[in-house]
């Protein structure tokens, strides 16, 4: 099956830890895209990438940061700079020549 | 810049409908998109509209106005499932980047 996977589902860190976030697709997208949710808030972008070894900050991208070194895959390290990590993150991708966004089912990251 | 303004809460009777109001503020308009959000879940596709008028799609229907900066998702013969987060999104500039609402919660009641 095609789509987008999330790894893992729940995620538990100390204060000070850095931790990566994985984002896998399989449906051949270009453009990927990471976006952090706080609750009852919309959705803020972080990091987005629109082809390997290219990306390019978002709106809150400090205390972030990504690599995109195979088309398929686009992780996020939340690093001990980001003042307020735990949220929930989304990632997400499409093909680049619509704006249709398809999403991971997403890391609910809490930093103790 | 991109300003998109949602109402935060609604609440519905199960079987009625519900209109979900969206407006927005854009430097370049390059169409609006809809998605469902189920708590603790991931956002999923509901509807794009770029040109002017309804857009039907089953029990979901979605409106757009470009002259007025205003969208709408229309919900009919409310089911309990449909209690969700509606986030409206509209492209912003390159990249195929999206700027989201905040979304509204729709409480969907017996």
């Amino acid at each position: 099956d095609g789509g987008i996977t999330q790894s893992p589902k729940y995620l538990f860190r100390k204060e000070g830890q850095n931790v990566t976030l994985s984002c896998e697709q399989n449906l051949n997208h270009d453009a990927m895209y990471w976006y952090r949710q706080d609750p009852g808030q919309g959705l803020r972008l972080i990091y987005y990438s629109q082809i390997v070894n290219d990306f390019q900050k978002g709106d809150i991208a400090e205390g972030y940061s990504v690599s995109r070194e195979k088309k398929e895959s686009f992780p996020l390290t939340v690093t001990s700079a980001q003042k307020n990590p735990t949220a929930f993150y989304l990632c997400a991708s499409t093909t680049g020549s619509t704006d249709t966004q398809y999403f991971g089912p997403g890391t609910r990251l809490t930093v103790l | 810049g991109q300003n998109i303004d949602q109402p935060t809460e609604m609440t519905a009777t199960e079987g009625a409908i519900v209109q979900i109001n969206c407006t927005y503020q854009t430097s370049g308009f390059n169409g609006l998109f809809w998605y469902q959000q189920h708590a603790g879940e991931a956002p999923t596709f509901l509807s794009y509209n770029v040109l002017d008028g309804l857009e039907e799609k089953g029990r979901f229907s979605s409106f757009l106005s470009r002259s007025k900066g205003y969208s709408y998702l229309l919900l009919k013969e409310l089911q309990m499932k449909d209690s969700a987060s509606y986030l409206c999104a509209v492209p912003t500039g390159g990249g195929n980047k999206l700027t989201f609402g905040t979304g509204t919660q729709l409480k969907v009641e017996l």
